[in-house]
């Protein structure tokens, strides 16, 4: 079952305004990651957050966890038009755990 | 560096055909190994997962099979497609040490 879900399902903003997205998930986790997928490609992993962490940067990435709500927030500062893509929140339930269950993503557009 | 490749990139099949996409990983030795499915503006599915040669799990009952006959060679089949396998299918790896996914362009499956 998809355990995280990504809000809002889609996201229009300007150039150089800040985006934010934000996901759920429903059992305890091991990690959180966030990943981006340019349409009809791969996904590429951006950030990964330790359920002991609450804050996490690379970059114009800014990832926050928060596990008593079991929630997490992606934001992109200064957005790009080649920001563009959707995002995706994964979580990982065990340390041994194979299983990365992903939600249905945020798709982002940045208007130039 | 470590790549990943996943063929072909489009495919267009008959109903009740065969099915044998291939994935394969340079750079790295003994990866975890998986399959995704993503349909169209959903999340990710796992479909297979990989730790070793010849070990292979399956998380979603159907017609599809998945082996591993090398240590970075990933294949998915089926003898049979249904109309319901049309979609979007990922290869990637991950260290053995859970660290995040990499993943392959992807097959655009269509099953008509």
């Amino acid at each position: 079952s998809q355990q995280g879900e990504e809000d809002p399902q889609a996201l229009s903003i300007q150039e150089g305004e800040n985006a934010t997205m934000n996901c759920s998930y429903k059992t305890s986790i091991n990690n959180l990651q966030w990943y981006r997928q340019n349409s009809g490609r791969g996904l590429v992993h951006l950030i990964l957050i330790r359920s002991n962490e609450r804050e996490k940067h690379s970059g114009r990435l800014r990832v926050t966890l928060d596990t008593s709500k079991k929630s997490s927030s992606l934001l992109i500062t200064a957005s790009r038009a080649a920001d563009t893509a959707s995002y995706f929140c994964a979580s990982r339930s065990g340390a041994g755990s194979y299983q990365l269950t992903f939600g249905k993503g945020t798709k982002l557009s940045v208007i130039p | 560096s470590q790549t990943i490749h996943q063929w072909p990139a489009t495919l267009v099949q008959p109903v009740g055909s065969p099915l044998s996409l291939e994935c394969t990983v340079e750079g790295t030795s003994n990866p975890n190994l998986y399959w995704y499915r993503q349909a169209a503006g959903r999340g990710l599915q796992l479909l297979f997962y990989s730790v070793g040669i010849g070990q292979i799990s399956s998380e979603v009952p159907q017609n599809l099979s998945a082996s591993r006959p090398q240590d970075r060679q990933f294949i998915l089949s089926s003898k049979k497609l249904l109309l319901s396998d049309s979609g979007f299918y990922l290869c990637a790896w991950s260290g053995q040490d859970n660290s995040p996914l990499h993943f392959g362009n992807g097959t655009r499956l269509t099953v008509t």
